[in-house]
């Protein structure tokens, strides 16, 4: 499987601080990059997807940014609160042949007061 | 709608033993996939049914399998466990369709099966 490469692997950030998560791929053919996030005890949820057809995707207060020329996306969490505390997984898959999600290693984000 | 549900959550088994697990996707889900989750592989892609067919496979040993009944819940079977075997094993359902292109995955909470 193609790798997907994430970082960092824990990050600590202040209440009402901004997090980033990064992420780099190899297959140019990815064509869907989703965000999972994951609470202790429960499996990954959607967070937030984006298509390399934009370059920024803005849900409240998580963006993605994508860098197709140099295969880099990033999660960005404005405002960080502690209730954000969780892992989070950034993940890649291709509309050709149905393949599979190929998932980040994770990061463990803690957001203090 | 009721969200995807895995039974059971938490198993231990004995090396040598089989194990099989058990998921429910969401309802009008046809899409099933399962992975292994471990603190040194991450989220590994295991397989995905639809419509009672395998579709993909990823890279485990035969030791590792699965099925799809017709109403499209799902087990996954581990015969002669390894200590290495011992993470936890997510099925996900998706909406997906045979024509193709992206779909949202929604994961159960996973069952934590450990191996002694």
């Amino acid at each position: 499987q193609q790798q997907v490469k994430q970082s960092p692997q824990s990050l600590i950030v202040q209440k009402g601080g901004i997090s980033i998560i990064n992420c780099a791929y190899e297959n140019t053919a990815f064509d869907y990059f989703p965000w999972y996030q994951q609470f202790p005890g429960k499996g990954p949820a959607l967070l937030i997807a984006i298509r390399p057809d934009v370059s920024e995707k803005k849900e409240g207060r998580f963006t993605i940014s994508f860098n197709k020329s140099a295969k880099q996306f990033s999660l960005h969490i404005m405002d960080s609160q502690p209730g954000d505390s969780a892992t989070y997984f950034c993940a890649a898959s291709m509309r050709a042949g149905n393949t599979p999600l190929v998932f980040g290693k994770g990061t463990r984000l803690s957001v203090i007061a | 709608k009721a969200g995807v549900t895995q039974t059971p959550r938490y198993l231990i088994k004995t090396r040598g033993q089989q194990v099989t697990l058990s998921c429910s996707p969401i309802s009008g889900h046809r899409s099933v996939s399962w992975y292994q989750q471990t603190p040194g592989q991450g989220l590994q892609f295991l397989f995905e049914y639809f419509s009672e067919t395998q579709r993909n496979k990823g890279n485990f040993p035969g030791r590792f399998s699965g099925r799809q009944f017709s109403n499209s819940r799902s087990e996954m079977n581990v015969s002669t466990l390894e200590l290495g075997d011992s993470a936890l094993y997510l099925c996900a359902s998706s909406p997906r369709n045979l024509a193709g292109g992206h779909y949202e995955q929604y994961f159960g909470p996973g069952t934590r099966l450990t191996v002694t």
